[in-house]
């Protein structure tokens, strides 16, 4: 069965502080993809993940592919309240589909 | 620019009935997808369009989903005789080019809710 598994599912945090989001999936697959989502709104692409160690950063966020664990990283640096959302990872597995997290329920309290 | 559209925002209807949802993709977006999002949940792939032609339905949960983009643009998924575990967040998502390599740009969803 193809899962996509995100931790933690809910995280609250500091501002001011660092952590990680983590997502194993369990095929094989080069391409990655991770989104925002605040409540009631629609899902924001944050990153395009496409080849074995490739890492992208924008701002307080950085993401990174690890192929071969088939594991990505999400990585906060000095969080700050407006990164307060849901983050998702979505994996191309092929056939035209992505199969997602669950999501990760993150809360930053100043 | 106008970003993926899609109405009802809201809709509520009773067992039995029948629904339609459209989205209106970016112009000149040759991909079309929906997805299911159910409450604390991932979205959940349901179909994929390109162009007008449907390449996959294997998500749709029963032979009451359908959908279709006839001239490659808005779409409409419509599931008939609803049920109460039809009730959940239908999301569209539209991206520029073929399959792959590219990132989904999702619209607001259509909360439907089944009583």
């Amino acid at each position: 069965e193809l899962k996509v598994e995100q931790n933690p599912l809910f995280l609250s945090m500091q501002e001011g502080k660092n952590y990680t989001i983590y997502c194993n999936y369990s095929t094989t697959s080069d391409r990655l993809y991770w989104y925002r989502q605040d409540p009631g709104k629609s899902l924001e692409s944050l990153f395009v993940l496409l080849s074995n160690g490739a890492v992208k950063q924008e701002g307080r966020l950085m993401a990174s592919l690890d192929t071969k664990a088939r594991l990505s990283t999400l990585h906060i640096t000095a969080a700050v309240h407006d990164l307060s959302a849901t983050y998702f990872c979505a994996v191309d597995v092929g056939n035209y589909q992505l199969i997602w997290g669950a999501g990760t329920k993150l809360i930053i309290k100043p | 620019g106008a970003g993926v559209s899609q109405s009802p925002r809201y809709k509520v209807a009773k067992r039995g009935q029948d629904v339609a949802l459209r989205c209106d993709p970016i112009s000149g977006h040759v991909s079309l997808f929906w997805y299911q999002q159910a409450l604390g949940q991932g979205p959940e792939f349901l179909t994929y369009f390109q162009n007008e032609a449907q390449l996959d339905k294997s998500g749709l949960p029963s032979d009451r989903f359908f959908a279709e983009r006839p001239e490659g643009s808005v779409s409409t998924l419509k599931i008939q005789r609803t049920q109460q575990e039809d009730s959940a967040v239908y999301l569209c998502a539209s991206s520029l080019g073929e399959w792959g390599n590219q990132p989904q740009h999702f619209g607001d969803g259509t909360r439907l809710s089944i009583l």
